[in-house]
């Protein structure tokens, strides 16, 4: 059974560019949540998903961020116009009945 | 809102050493507790969790124990190993609604050597 699956792995960026990180959750888990964890520190949630609704996004930025979980397809984080603040590593987690499996990270540098 | 504090790292111990990582939480509900683990360049891996006061969460020679008259959750291994070197992040989670975000500390980097 496939775990949770994340890509790029990793993703450079010049500033001002976008970056599009995919989340392809366990198979038969309907609940997506993105985390951030910027250097040295913990990670903190962005937004929690569920298929085609967005359930939480308390903790995503106003501007610029955004994300999506079709009825098809993995879910998507995006960033427009990316800053060098941007730059950390983003993390899936998908929950089937309780607990949250996290997926390997994506790890963003914008230059 | 809710919170987690972790003991600042990094934690240096020799092989077969004992461990702590102390851990204390607020929380305006009832929590869940969460002990993750994350090794360099990986995501993070679920060690063990506590879902009610007294709980007791075990995997792998790692324990902590769910006290919630000093709202706390701390790590301990008897006798580390130096595959055990990792980054532990101290959680929590309460479910409101339909939601159960993971609210994390700052993690506690451990260094075991030889």
């Amino acid at each position: 059974n496939a775990g949770v699956m994340q890509n790029p792995r990793h993703l450079v960026r010049r500033r001002g560019q976008e970056a599009r990180l995919r989340c392809s959750p366990m198979k038969g888990h309907s609940h997506v949540y993105w985390y951030r964890q910027l250097p040295e520190e913990g990670l903190k949630f962005m937004v929690y998903l569920q298929k085609e609704n967005i359930i939480d996004e308390s903790g995503m930025p106003k501007e610029r961020f955004s994300a999506e979980f079709p009825k098809e397809g993995p879910s998507i984080l995006r960033i427009q116009q990316v800053v060098r603040g941007d730059s950390a590593a983003y993390f899936c987690a998908s929950r089937g009945v309780s607990e949250q499996y996290f997926g390997p990270g994506t790890r963003l540098t914008v230059t | 809102g809710d919170s987690v504090t972790q003991m600042e790292g990094p934690v240096t111990l020799s092989e077969e050493a004992f461990l702590t990582i102390n851990c204390t939480y607020t929380a305006t509900g009832y929590p869940s507790l969460f002990w993750y683990v994350q090794y360099p360049g990986e995501g993070l891996q679920l060690l063990l969790k506590a879902t009610k006061a007294d709980d007791k969460g075990s995997n792998k020679g790692f324990e902590a124990t769910y006290r919630k008259e000093t709202t706390s959750f701390h790590l301990e291994k008897g006798s580390v190993q130096v595959s055990d070197s990792a980054v532990y992040f101290c959680a929590l989670s309460v479910v409101t609604g339909t939601a159960s975000k993971l609210t994390f500390g700052t993690g506690t980097r451990l260094q075991v050597t030889l």
